[in-house]
């Protein structure tokens, strides 16, 4: 089966730009997660999906941090204006319906503030 | 609440040595617990996961991990190194809920001399 994809792999853009990250989980994995992954950390979840509506986004910075999952299938997450702090790998990750905890992610998109 | 910790932040084996990489928890009840590996400028790859049962879990590429409740540890070992194994190491956890996001730690270094 395909796995996660992410777009783009990279992206460096300057400081109080916007950004925009997309994610396309395995088809039919209901849930889906943003995880962010600064250098030198373990990732560290941002928001999660079931289908098309949110689960937890305790940890997104909502005042700059926007995500969605229109149709409950692909998703983008937001930044808008970025800072310097925001600097990290985006991760994307997908789980089934098996409950055998199988967690797929993507490749990542690596951001640079600048 | 849950967490991880990864006592060793950089660890360095000789090829053909053996590997014991570190990871404690903390949760209240029995956990997902999970290890993955991240290469340079790739997503994370699932190397085992433990659910229940027998407490040694054998997984991809000739590594395993013992759960020891009593000592809250979940220790990655391999018998031998390889010099591709030289990667990121994540242990993570997840509640008893399905589906819950995972909570990772921050990660182990390791390089592999020959």
């Amino acid at each position: 089966e395909a796995g996660v994809a992410q777009s783009p792999r990279y992206k460096i853009i300057e400081k109080r730009q916007s950004v925009a990250f997309w994610c396309n989980p395995i088809s039919g994995h209901a849930t889906l997660y943003w995880y962010q992954q600064i250098l030198g950390q373990g990732p560290k979840l941002l928001i999660q999906f079931q289908n098309n509506g949110v689960v937890d986004d305790s940890q997104l910075p909502k005042d700059r941090f926007s995500a969605e999952r229109l149709k409950g299938v692909d998703s983008t997450l937001k930044i808008q204006p970025a800072k310097l702090e925001d600097s990290a790998v985006y991760l994307c990750a997908s789980l089934g319906h098996s409950g055998n905890y199988g967690y797929t992610f993507g490749s990542g998109t690596r951001l640079t503030v600048v | 609440a849950q967490s991880v910790t990864q006592p060793d932040i950089h660890i360095t084996v000789s090829e053909g040595a053996s590997l014991e990489l570190r990871c404690n928890y903390s949760y209240g009840a029995t956990p997902y617990l999970f290890w993955y590996v991240q290469s340079p400028g790739q997503g994370l790859q699932l190397l085992l996961k433990y659910f229940s049962g027998d407490t040694l879990v054998q997984g991809i590429k000739g590594f395993e991990a013992e759960f020891k409740r009593s000592q809250s540890s979940f220790n990655l070992r391999k018998p031998s190194v390889h010099w591709s194994d030289a990667a990121e190491y994540f242990c993570a956890v997840g509640a008893g809920q399905a589906g819950t996001a995972l909570i990772f730690g921050k990660g182990t270094t390791l390089s592999v001399s020959s």
